[in-house]
């Protein structure tokens, strides 16, 4: 199983709203990432988790608080969000951080902020 | 300062045809990674291929390659005949080693977005 799942593929939420994004994978990585991707521009990193630890926070503001509970799931739970925050949100994850090793992506969740 | 420059906001080739995309960086860092993505429009970052700092040959998976001149820092992803489902957006990354945690992150070029031609 060479995949990365992400649900749910779109969210609509309002900015009073409380969601969350769910990433899963079942290839043994340590490392998993979440990515905001606005339109025709590169992806920007988020959070890095090494071995179910917050390793790196690109100074995400606090209305995105990520959480692993364990190896293989990664959540994103947003809350009070703005427009500006509509985007697609990657999901990522590989064998660890430390070395070479490509990122394997998840399809992703297109999120509109009304 | 730590860099990936994707000078080709956009690129046409001919179906069949090679295309060449073009990626420089900048580090000083004597040890780095670089990676060409490919995302169609449906969103998924695709891995296409990969060239270490130190490795003495070009890296090659069936028809990508990426031409890497260390001395120019340049990684150059070429596309031998082009299908039409190389329609996408490319990007160039380079791994970096981040301040004290010493974890590794990527960061991405700007992207080129390849249109083939039928």
């Amino acid at each position: 199983d060479t995949e990365v799942t992400q649900t749910p593929k779109h969210l609509v939420m309002g900015m009073t709203n409380k969601k969350s994004l769910k990433c899963e994978q079942h290839m043994g990585h340590r490392a998993m990432y979440w990515y905001k991707q606005k339109a025709k521009k590169p992806p920007e990193l988020m959070f890095v988790y090494s071995y179910e630890k917050l390793s790196i926070n690109e100074s995400v503001p606090s209305r995105f608080s990520p959480e692993c509970p364990n190896s293989s799931l990664l959540n994103l739970h947003l809350h009070a969000l703005q427009p500006e925050d509509s985007a697609l949100y990657l999901c990522a994850s590989n064998f660890e951080l430390a070395g070479d090793y490509e990122q394997y992506f998840g399809p992703g969740t297109r999120l509109t902020v009304t | 300062a730590q860099k990936i420059t994707q000078t080709q906001p956009g690129m046409f080739v001919q179906e069949k045809e090679a295309v060449t995309l073009d990626c420089t960086y900048d580090t000083s860092d004597p040890s780095y990674g670089l990676f060409w993505y490919k995302q169609p429009s449906s969103g998924e970052m695709i891995f296409l291929i990969y060239q270490g700092s130190y490795d003495q040959q070009n890296a090659t998976e069936g028809r990508y390659s990426l031409n890497f001149q260390k001395a120019r820092k340049s990684a150059n992803l070429v596309i031998s005949a082009s299908q039409l489902g190389d329609s996408a957006m490319y990007f160039c990354a380079m791994r970096l080693i981040h301040g004290s945690s010493n974890t590794g992150k990527l960061i991405f070029g700007q992207g080129t977005t390849l249109q083939v031609k039928p």
